[in-house]
């Protein structure tokens, strides 16, 4: 079953605003991951957020994750046209395959 | 140097042809898989090897058959093929470390069945 959905499905902002996407998953996790995937392109990994921490930085990423509420948040801040992708949170299988079960992703428009 | 190569990028075959995608990673991860992604971009899992060993094998067709020479190498074979098989197929590979299982994936298979 689908583990991770994010909101929204579809984002469109101006270049220099901020984006912020939501993902909510079902079962207990010890981390979770954001990936981002550009047109055309294979899925890349942005950052990896455990279940003991509340938030972490990466350049002009920041992501919280509130395992109370089983849902996580990325946030872009001063977006640039570059950004523009789909990004999807992904959780670990509960079964420890190491599996990674995918949400169906936000895409992102950012206009210049 | 790419790090997760899969060939072909693009494929278009006709119904009831055998295909196969080729995908190598120069990781030394010994963790692969292969993953399908639909139109509406909704990712999952096919399968999963481990030192040439299947891990996962999720509900797929038997016409989809993945073949691991070595760690390095996981080949996805589909026999038989159906129109509902075109899809974007993504080879991936990973390590485990007591962090998580990050998963570095090539850049998509775009098979088309018509």
């Amino acid at each position: 079953s689908q583990q991770g959905e994010e909101d929204p499905q579809a984002l469109s902002i101006q270049e220099g605003e901020n984006a912020t996407m939501n993902c909510s998953y079902k079962t207990s996790i010890n981390n979770l991951q954001w990936y981002r995937q550009n047109s055309g392109r294979g899925l890349v990994h942005l950052i990896l957020i455990r279940s003991n921490e509340r938030e972490k930085h990466s350049g002009r990423l920041r992501v919280t994750l509130d395992t109370s509420k089983k849902s996580s948040s990325l946030l872009i801040t001063a977006s640039r046209a570059a950004d523009t992708a789909s990004y999807f949170c992904a959780t670990p299988d509960s079964g420890n395959t190491g599996k990674l079960i995918f949400g169906q992703g936000t895409t992102l428009q950012v206009k210049p | 140097d790419t790090a997760v190569s899969q060939t072909p990028k693009y494929l278009v075959t006709q119904m009831g042809n055998d295909k196969s995608i080729k995908c190598e990673q120069n990781l030394g991860h010994d963790t692969m898989y292969w993953y399908k992604q639909d139109s509406k971009k909704f990712l999952k899992i096919m399968f999963s090897y481990n030192n040439k060993e299947l891990i996962i094998n999720e509900t797929v067709p038997n016409r989809f058959s993945p073949k691991s020479p070595d760690k390095a190498h996981l080949n996805l074979h589909i026999n038989s093929l159906e129109l509902g098989d075109s899809a974007v197929y993504f080879c991936a590979s990973s390590a485990r470390d007591r962090t998580g299982n990050t998963i570095y994936f090539g850049e998509g298979s775009w098979l088309t069945v018509v």
